[in-house]
């Protein structure tokens, strides 16, 4: 298997700018997650998924970030606007069986920069 | 809210030297907890994941405890070589499913 799949690498944008940042799950897994990392919060939860269905968003910033997993091989996290202190690097991570027992297989990440 | 707590934030140490690192998480509601290593410029690869009381694992000269009851998992490296340098993560989670992370105890293993 080819591993948790973000898209873009990097992206670098104007404020103001709706940004989409991609995610592919490893196969199989029925659990998926977004973080943020930060220098100064770490990795902070975003939102995660369970069968598709968002259980919990309340880490998600402020209406201007939105996600969405239509089906079980694909997700989306939205910005828009963009502000410049959203400029972090946002990793996905698709865990097996929906229990937070099996270990998360984290992406390569998205760097995003605000300017 | 969720807090989990890591320390030291930082560590240097010299080759051969065997460390450890503390997580500390709450007590009430456990559920599981992780370790994680992250190195610079790539992403986080799971260690170990515990979810009883008194859990020990190892994976080579690595080995990390457990105390659910106290509230806190203890992360062990015997002699500590150069490409052990990374950051370690720990992350929480009760029944609420959300897996929390720690900010990491960054090491660096000086040759």
């Amino acid at each position: 298997d080819a591993g948790v799949i973000q898209s873009p690498r990097h992206e670098v944008t104007e404020m103001g700018q709706e940004v989409t940042l991609r995610c592919k799950p490893i196969s199989g897994h029925n659990s998926l997650f977004w973080y943020r990392q930060t220098m100064m919060r770490g990795l902070e939860l975003l939102i995660y998924f369970n069968n598709n269905v968002p259980i919990d968003d309340s880490g998600m910033p402020e209406d201007r970030f939105s996600a969405k997993m239509p089906n079980a091989s694909f997700s989306t996290l939205k910005i828009q606007p963009s502000e410049p202190r959203d400029s972090a690097v946002y990793f996905c991570a698709s865990s097996l069986t929906g229990g937070i027992r099996g270990e998360l297989f984290f992406g390569e990440g998205s760097r995003l920069t605000v300017l | 809210i969720l807090n989990v707590e890591q320390s030291p934030q930082s560590l240097h140490v010299q080759e051969g030297d065997s460390t450890n690192f503390t997580c500390s998480f709450p007590s009430s509601n456990f559920y599981a907890l992780h370790w994680y290593r992250w190195e610079t410029a790539k992403s986080p690869e799971a260690l170990f994941v515990m979810t009883l009381n008194g859990d020990e694992k190892k994976k080579g000269r690595i080995s990390a405890t457990l105390n659910t009851k106290e509230g806190y998992s203890y992360l062990y490296i015997k002699g500590s070589q150069p490409e052990d340098s990374a950051t370690y993560l720990c992350a929480f989670t009760d029944s609420s499913y959300k897996l929390i992370f720690g900010s990491g105890t960054r090491l660096l293993v000086r040759p």
